[in-house]
């Protein structure tokens, strides 16, 4: 069975810290994604990357970064977190535009 | 970049009812369409899509939907709704050409079923 993993369902963190958000898939999939979901805005793209080492701006990259050292893993950084990071963030991965893209659970992360 | 449009953001169905949600999109080329389904505190799963071939597709769980490409159109239908079905629905697009990996979602619909 497929699978997305994601270090954390639940993080709180607070004001100015740095936060890591980890992102495991086991499908040797090419591409891999984050996004941001926020009530009545559906799922915005932050970042994405197409190989290991390689990565691409989404829509709303501003504060973030991330990390793709190994096929499998993609991190998402949060350089110094502020309170509307506050959000749900799903990670996914996939084999090409014509492909389902397959999500992890999600981290709700919360910054106070 | 593409707009997607879901029309609702809430649907009340009572069970045993038509369940259709609407989905329109942008585009210029030929997309790829799809229905991704969120149950509470879980990640997206894959309703249906739709890349070549026969406009109507069909998915789990009974659902499916129909691409009209001159309405620019992917509206998802269910014939009989399950207490099951209460989630949130989103609709997502990507173009078919070039090397665009990116997907486009709607805001999404709650569907909420009567008993």
């Amino acid at each position: 069975d497929v699978k997305v993993t994601q270090s954390s369902r639940y993080l709180v963190k607070r004001t100015g810290e740095k936060v890591f958000l980890e992102c495991v898939q086991d499908m040797d999939h090419e591409n891999m994604f984050w996004y941001r979901q926020d009530p009545g805005l559906g799922l915005r793209l932050i970042y994405f990357s197409y190989d290991v080492k390689m990565k691409e701006k989404g829509d709303i990259p501003e504060g973030y970064s991330v990390s793709r050292e190994k096929k499998e893993r993609f991190s998402l950084i949060l350089e110094s977190a502020s309170t509307n990071q506050t959000s749900m963030y799903l990670c996914a991965s996939n084999l090409g535009p014509s492909y389902e893209q397959y999500f992890g659970p999600g981290t709700r992360l919360t910054v106070t | 970049a593409q707009s997607v449009t879901q029309l609702g953001s809430h649907v009340s169905v009572s069970e045993g009812a038509l369940v259709l949600l609407r989905c329109n999109y942008s585009s210029s080329v030929p997309p790829y369409l799809f229905w991704y389904v969120q149950y509470p505190n879980q990640g997206l799963q894959l309703l249906l899509k739709y890349t070549t071939g026969a406009t109507l597709v069909k998915g789990i769980n009974g659902f499916e939907a129909e691409f009209k490409k001159s309405e620019t159109s992917f509206h998802l239908t269910k014939p009989s709704a399950h207490m099951s079905d209460a989630a949130e629905y989103f609709c997502a697009v990507s173009d078919a050409l070039g090397d665009d990996y990116k997907l486009s979602f709607g805001a999404g619909t709650t569907v909420t079923v009567r008993a």
